[in-house]
């Protein structure tokens, strides 16, 4: 149980153009998911935490132009990164929690996505 | 706001020995939640153990266990007959309700089984 899905998981593209990532909760529903940035060899800096129905709550720093965040289902968040940079080049996580689940307050995670952008 | 500290940045330990890893944490919170992830060379984090604060009795999950220590604002993970497949990063995260169950991260600690 507690399955989350991260697609793709790794994508290169171009600077300027856009990039989806979806994360889906497979045998759950999540009311939350968080998106996390983890650079090599560091901890997980989250970025945002969205609701399902209501919009991301974004953390400081994080342009929330720039990384859209869209909660549409309790199963399935996506984040694009707009407009694309090298800089934006990273390893982006998804992570769900659940009501109704057994375990509210626990996390889990995606496999992880691996953007390059040249 | 919370603070996660793990003091070990690296550790190795012997195949089939017993290793812990390190985690202190800062809160003015009473409800809460711990927890110990480990990630992998494939990067995908995994939930290792999980303790409520308002629980007395240490958790366990197999080969793993932790020592809250609540007064201490201590939580260390135990790893008991180490195999290959536990080297990995270990994340020590505290979460709570206030917060909406965001996570606070440590650093994390590198553990390598060393055959």
């Amino acid at each position: 149980g507690a399955v989350v899905s991260q697609h793709p998981s790794r994508v290169i593209c171009k600077s300027g153009t856009s990039v989806k990532i979806e994360c889906r909760s497979l045998d759950f529903q999540a009311t939350t998911m968080f998106w996390y940035r983890q650079f090599p060899k560091q901890s997980l800096m989250l970025m945002a935490t969205s609701n399902e129905g209501s919009k991301a709550t974004y953390e400081q720093g994080v342009e929330k132009d720039k990384f859209l965040i869209n909660h549409a289902s309790l199963t399935l968040s996506t984040l694009t990164v707009t407009s694309a940079h090298p800089e934006d080049s990273s390893f982006y996580i998804c992570s769900a929690g659940g009501v109704g689940f057994q375990y509210q307050e626990t996390q889990y995670f995606g496999p992880g996505t691996r953007l390059l952008v040249l | 706001a919370q603070t996660v500290t793990q003091s070990q940045p690296e550790m190795s330990v012997q195949e089939a020995e017993t290793v812990t890893l390190s985690c202190t944490y800062d809160t003015s919170e009473s409800n809460y939640y711990l927890f110990w992830y480990k990630q992998p060379p494939s990067r995908q984090m995994i939930l290792v153990i999980r303790q409520e604060a308002y629980k007395q009795q240490n958790a366990t999950e197999n080969r793993f266990s932790v020592n809250f220590q609540k007064a201490a604002k201590s939580f260390s993970l135990k790893i008991s007959d180490s195999q290959l497949g536990d080297t990995a990063m270990y994340f020590c995260a505290f979460g709570s309700g206030a917060g909406s169950y965001q996570l606070t991260f440590g650093k994390g600690t590198k553990l390598s089984v060393i055959p």
